[in-house]
Parts: C-alpha cells; sequence; structure tokens
C-alpha cells in the first residue's frame, strides 16, 4: 500500500527558513512522482511543482519558482519543500503527493500546517 | 499557462439529486483531466483521471466526461458524504493547475 507521511506542523517567524518532508513507501520509486500542493486556510488548491526522486528532475509552477526549492533523497524515498526566508503570506497546509504522471496525484500525505507569525 | 475555470462555484443540493460540475480549460488538454474532491477538514482524494476513468475505490455514481477544453463531473445520485468541494487539475504538461473549485452543499 503507498503511504506518504509528512512532517509535522511548524510554527515559524518571518525571515525564518524551514524545511519540511514527506516521506513514501509501499511503492517503487522509479515509478512515482511527488508533487507538492499548496492549500491557504478557506482556500483552493494550488500546484507548487513536482519532482521525480530517482533523478531530482524537478518542475515548478511559475507561480512558486524561486519562493521555494523542492528536493529529494532518493536514498531514504523522501521529497522536500523548503524555504529560505517565510512570509506570512505562506501560512497554509501543505500536502505531497504521488503521481506516476498520468493520472493526476493518485496517493496523498497527511498534510503539513506551516504557520508563519511574528 | 492554460487556465482551468469551474462552474458553478458552489451549488446546493439534495440527498438523491444528480449533480453536474463543468471544468473548461483555456487551451485543449486533450483527456489529461483529473477530478478530486476534499471533505471539511481532509485530504483531497482523486476521483476521476483521463478525463473519464473512476479511481480505484470510487463509488460508480461518480462519472467524467469530456476531452480537448470541456469536461464534467457528474454524481448520479447525490449520497451525504458527497457533500464537499470538488476540484478540476490538468495534467498535460507544467504547471499542474487545478480549477477554483466547487462547493457542494445541502439544501
Amino acid at each position: 500500500e503507498v503511504q506518504l507521511v509528512q512532517s509535522g506542523a511548524e510554527v515559524k517567524k518571518p525571515g525564518e527558513s524551514l524545511k519540511i518532508s514527506c516521506k513514501g513507501s509501499g511503492y517503487s520509486l522509479t515509478s512515482y512522482w511527488i508533487g507538492w500542493v499548496r492549500q491557504v486556510p478557506g482556500k483552493g488548491l494550488e500546484w507548487m511543482g513536482i519532482i521525480y526522486p530517482s533523478d531530482s528532475d524537478t518542475t515548478y509552477s511559475p507561480s512558486f519558482q524561486g519562493l521555494v526549492t523542492i528536493s529529494a533523497d532518493k536514498s531514504i524515498g523522501t521529497a522536500y519543500l523548503q524555504w529560505s526566508s517565510l512570509k506570512s503570506s505562506d501560512t497554509a497546509m501543505y500536502y505531497c503527493a504521488t503521481t506516476r504522471g498520468d493520472s493526476g496525484f493518485d496517493h496523498w500525505g497527511q498534510g503539513t500546517l506551516v504557520t508563519v507569525s511574528s | 499557462d492554460i487556465q482551468m475555470t469551474q462552474s458553478p462555484s458552489s451549488l446546493s443540493a439534495s440527498v438523491g439529486d444528480r449533480v453536474t460540475i463543468t471544468c473548461r480549460a483555456s487551451q485543449g488538454i486533450s483527456n489529461y483531466l483529473a477530478w478530486y474532491q476534499q471533505r471539511p477538514g481532509k485530504v483531497p482524494k482523486l476521483l476521476i483521471y483521463a478525463a473519464s476513468t473512476l479511481q480505484s475505490g470510487v463509488p460508480s455514481r461518480f462519472s467524467g466526461s469530456g476531452s480537448g477544453t470541456d469536461f464534467t463531473l457528474t454524481i448520479s445520485s447525490l449520497q451525504p458524504e458527497d457533500f464537499a468541494t470538488y476540484y478540476c487539475q490538468k495534467y498535460n504538461s507544467a504547471p499542474w493547475t487545478f480549477g477554483q473549485g466547487t462547493k457542494v452543499e445541502i439544501k
């Protein structure tokens, strides 16, 4: 069974850095991409980008390019989303999700709530 | 970038009603279209991919159709657990944009 387990909720101050994680199990890393999706409280889903952990091939949404970094460590089956300088507008739930590339996101992590407040 | 527009943004319906949600792409995306359900406070769930293929385990009252720029999600007989927000998403090329969502509420 495919499972994605995300790191826990974070409370940060503006300007701080942060790296959250998404660990996958129950599937072949060579078969799936991992994507990140943002959901601001009370708002819709926003596609941030996607990575192929086997070779770290990454594509970003233009809306998030340069604002976040997506990475992966294939040896431990984990993908990451990181910020170098958080803003209050980064307050949101962040989901990771897997895809084979031909079916949308078929498995989702439980979400990581990031709160940025002074 | 291709924009995805859902209509309506919200609707009220009763248990047993037939519900149809529309998603329009600003350019053709063939059948690279997925539908998701998100119940309040829950993780999104894939319902349909390739515009009309039902994800394993999803009830058959859900169906999808369309190709190119116009797509629909139909719930043939609305059940209490179907009150949720529904999103379409294109995945033919990056960015894999979501529609803005359609909230299905109880009448």
